[in-house]
This record gives structure tokens, C-alpha cells and sequence, in this order.
């Protein structure tokens, strides 16, 4: 039971390149979370997939897109990376939303140069 | 609308000290609270959760939270750190019913000194 799992773990990008980073979870959750972190601003709600076949914006999604593949994955995409977006970036599921609790993967450490 | 503040964005404390992380929410319905721990390079993972039970919860490591309304807090207390206990641990709020928000503090580094 791996819980969790992102690709890649690190990753450097230059300006206006393009990337996916790829979020897996194996405990049949319904509802999945891209989040990203920079110093002193917490953990900010990009994008949500409440179930399978929806997604929704949170806070913060210009600039990135995505997509609920399945039931057990939701990927990230930057269509073209600015420095803005260099951040880590979490990847969560959770049973459902709400009272849930959410189960985090190690996270991806992205430079845009 | 909801939200939460976390007192101090880094505490220092003596190994065997008391640890108390301050939290306050702001909810218009009644709230789900929770705390998470960051340690370095990893994700986040609960250490307790306050769903409408219990107004004190415990959780793993010693912690333990107190929900008091009148106060809108829910501060997170330890009797005794240990120096695992450095780490990042970030407080948040959701409500129930449905897919609801959750709204994360931005997190209070904890050092522990020996």
C-alpha cells in the first residue's frame, strides 16, 4: 500500500517550457487535491477533483491545468512554466471531502529558470 | 467564508519544555478542525482531527488539541518535546457535508533546543 506517489520528485524547467507531474493514489479514494507551498503562504488549493469525472479551480489555478485520468490518478500540467510557479507542489486525496482526512505524497520540487 | 491564523511562524523550545502551537479560526458554521506535521522533504500528515465530539482530542506523539468556541481556538499542546519533534505543523478548517474547501494556515516552524 504506497499511499500516495508523485513524479518526479525534483524537476528544473525553463521559462515557457511545458511539463505533467503525475500524482497516483492505491487507497480507492474519491476525492484528489493539487496543492503548492512557498514560504510563508502555507498550502494554497490549485485544482480539486471532488470524484472521478470532475474538477474544479481552487485558489490559485492560472497557469495550470488538469486532469482526473481515473479514479486513482490526477495529473498537473504547466503548459508554459514561468518563475512564478517555482514552488513544491502536493499532490492529496482524501475518502471525500469535507471532514475527511487528506493523505499527502512526498511532494514535487519544481525551479522554473 | 472561513479561515485560520497561526500564532508565530517559528517557536523555539527546551527538549522536555512544554510545546504549545496557537491556533485561531474564523468559521461561519460549525467547524472541522485539524492539525498536520511537515517533517523536512515530506508531505503533510495528520496528527489529530476535531470533528464535533469531543472538544479534547488526542493524537499521535503526545499531541493533544482543545476545541473551545467561545474562543475560536484550537491550540496544539505537548507536555514534553523531544527533538523529533522539529518539524512544521500547519492548522486548518473545513466544514462538513458535501466536498467543502479546506483552508490551511501557513504553519508555525517548530525548533526544539537540546
Amino acid at each position: 500500500n504506497a499511499g500516495v506517489t508523485q513524479t518526479p520528485k525534483f524537476q528544473v524547467l525553463k521559462t515557457g517550457q511545458s511539463m505533467t507531474l503525475q500524482c497516483a493514489q492505491d487507497m480507492n479514494h474519491n476525492s484528489m487535491y493539487w496543492y503548492r507551498q512557498d514560504p510563508g503562504m502555507g498550502l494554497r488549493l490549485i485544482y480539486y477533483s471532488a470524484s472521478e469525472g470532475t474538477t474544479d479551480k481552487g485558489e490559485v489555478p492560472n497557469g495550470y491545468n488538469v486532469s482526473r485520468l481515473n479514479k486513482r490518478e490526477f495529473s498537473l500540467r504547466l503548459e508554459s512554466a514561468a518563475p512564478s510557479q517555482t514552488s513544491v507542489y502536493f499532490c492529496a486525496s482524501s475518502l471525500q471531502g469535507g471532514g475527511h482526512e487528506q493523505f499527502f505524497g512526498p511532494g514535487t520540487r519544481l525551479t522554473v529558470l | 467564508a472561513q479561515s485560520v491564523t497561526q500564532l508565530g511562524s517559528h517557536v523555539s523550545v527546551s527538549e522536555g519544555a512544554l510545546v504549545l502551537l496557537r491556533c485561531n479560526y474564523s468559521s461561519s458554521v460549525p467547524p472541522y478542525l485539524f492539525w498536520y506535521v511537515q517533517y523536512p522533504n515530506q508531505g503533510l500528515q495528520l496528527l489529530l482531527k476535531y470533528t464535533s465530539a469531543a472538544t479534547l482530542v488526542k493524537g499521535i506523539n503526545g499531541f493533544e488539541a482543545e476545541f473551545k468556541k467561545s474562543e475560536t481556538s484550537f491550540h496544539l499542546t505537548k507536555p514534553s518535546a523531544h527533538m523529533s519533534d522539529a518539524a512544521e505543523y500547519f492548522c486548518a478548517v473545513t466544514r462538513s457535508g458535501g466536498y467543502q474547501k479546506v483552508t490551511f494556515g501557513i504553519g508555525t516552524k517548530l525548533q526544539v533546543i537540546p
